[in-house]
């Protein structure tokens, strides 16, 4: 356990409905980081927040996802309008400050029907 | 329907021999390494890290060796046990990065 936890740990949904996910980062990481991983493949960088600034996102991010981090503490990752090319690992990781190791939570594994 | 079927790199080695998993990153500008473990249905695992101002990194039975001429990385598992059975990746993270960037991972099966 890294300290990261990501909730749910598994999703189902019918294209086209909405989804969210939820990640709580180590208390004191300022920055907080959202992947995707698909089958046989490692983690591809969707986007990362300092604090509650989201400063970069990936061409991954289509304008169908959205995410947050209000607080600065938990943040949350919405899909609309899901698709069956959405279907992934979704991973959640935190760290104290750039350039140093990055904690991943276990995953939101999102399936689409 | 579809299939999608994994094409990761394989490696199988009896318990108890030592293991050595490759990895070519791809930018020069790349300052920070990191290998993590990922067993199936979990998140990515920390094992070991290196910056580009070392060649050599050893921890508890592994050792990280960076060839900064070739652009590569690798990762020498001692005494192999069942419980490193698992997909490995090398993050690589540019100097002016806020990501890493992970390669394919290799899958890593120990035979008791």
């Amino acid at each position: 356990d890294t300290g990261v936890s990501q909730d749910p740990r598994h999703k189902i949904t019918k294209r086209g409905q909405n989804v969210t996910f939820r990640c709580d980062p180590i208390s004191e990481h300022n920055r907080l980081y959202w992947y995707r991983q698909t089958l046989g493949q490692g983690p591809e960088f969707l986007t990362y927040f300092q604090n509650e600034a989201q400063l970069e996102k990936s061409r991954l991010l289509s304008d169908r996802f959205s995410a947050e981090r209000p607080k600065g503490s938990f943040s949350t990752l919405e899909i609309q309008r899901t698709e069956q090319g959405d279907s992934a690992m979704y991973l959640c990781a935190s760290s104290l400050v750039a350039n140093n190791e990055q904690f991943f939570g276990p995953g939101t594994r999102l399936t689409v029907l | 329907g579809e299939s999608v079927g994994l094409h990761l790199p394989t490696l199988s080695v009896q318990e108890g021999d030592n293991s050595i998993i490759n990895c070519a990153y791809s930018n020069s500008a790349s300052d920070y390494f990191i290998w993590y473990k990922q067993e199936s249905g979990k998140g990515p695992q920390f094992i070991i890290d290196i910056r580009s101002n070392m060649d050599k990194r050893q921890g508890q039975r592994v050792t990280v060796l960076l060839n900064k001429t070739v652009k590569h990385l690798s990762l020498q598992i001692a005494a192999t046990q069942p419980g490193d059975s698992a997909v490995y990746f090398c993050a690589e993270n540019p100097f002016t990065g806020n990501q890493f960037y992970f390669g394919t991972g290799t899958s890593l099966t120990v035979i008791p």
